[in-house]
């Protein structure tokens, strides 16, 4: 049972339009964080949410901590194909440990 | 600065061989650890260290050990290869051993085959 529950797991849409990647637990985290991750490569850190009902934006990617702290959202406007790949969200669980969703594989076609 | 270096990128092993994968970090990073990916699992963790001289398990600890003998490295070593152990296999670091606050530095994966 995966702790981090995301989805879709795939999603590939056209360019330009919009979408929202889901990160649902039953778990309470004190932070949550979201990656990104190239093929052939480790994932590389995009934000970090810390307090309940938080949104953080980046460029065309926005980011929402739930007011209860068990789940986000990464929500892209007008996806360009170099947002393709694979997002990642992960629950820091007893300070010293990061838990990971199984990511969802984003495919942006031109 | 290089980040975190992990080597081999590939190595394919026979089912009951032993090997070790390697991690160095430069960045004087007090916090390492090591996942293992495999589709559709996203990343679990191994084993993790906070400093050297200390390490623990993660949620997928069994037929792995680690050993962290100085800030920089953190080798993980697989005593006897079985196939379920194929997987990617990823290093990282942080800066510090609280999660929230700052980020892991990954490096760029081992891919194990184990035949």
């Amino acid at each position: 049972t995966q702790l981090l529950e995301q989805s879709p797991q795939f999603l590939s849409i056209q360019e330009g339009e919009n979408l929202t990647v889901y990160c649902n637990s039953s778990s309470v985290f004190s932070s949550l964080q979201w990656y990104r991750q190239e093929p052939g490569e480790g994932p590389v850190l995009l934000v970090t949410v810390v307090t309940g009902g938080e949104v953080k934006k980046l460029k065309r990617l926005t980011f929402q901590f739930g007011d209860a702290r068990k789940d986000s959202s990464l929500h892209i406007t007008a996806a360009q194909p170099g947002d393709t790949g694979l997002y990642l969200c992960a629950g820091v669980q007893g300070a010293q440990k990061l838990v990971f969703g199984q990511g969802t594989r984003l495919t942006i076609n031109p | 600065n290089a980040g975190v270096t992990q080597t081999p990128k590939f190595q394919v092993l026979k089912t009951g061989q032993s090997m070790t994968l390697q991690c160095a970090q430069d960045m004087n990073h007090e916090y390492m650890s090591w996942y293992r990916q495999d589709p559709g699992m996203g990343l679990r963790l191994i084993h993790y260290s906070v400093g050297a001289g200390i390490t623990d398990q993660g949620e997928v600890p069994n037929g792995y050990n680690v050993s962290r003998s100085t800030t920089e490295d953190f080798p993980l070593r697989l005593l006897s290869a079985a196939p379920s152990q194929t997987s990617v296999y990823f290093c990282a670091s942080s800066r510090e051993t609280g999660m929230g606050n700052s980020p892991l530095h990954f490096g760029n994966g081992t891919r194990l085959t184990v035949t």
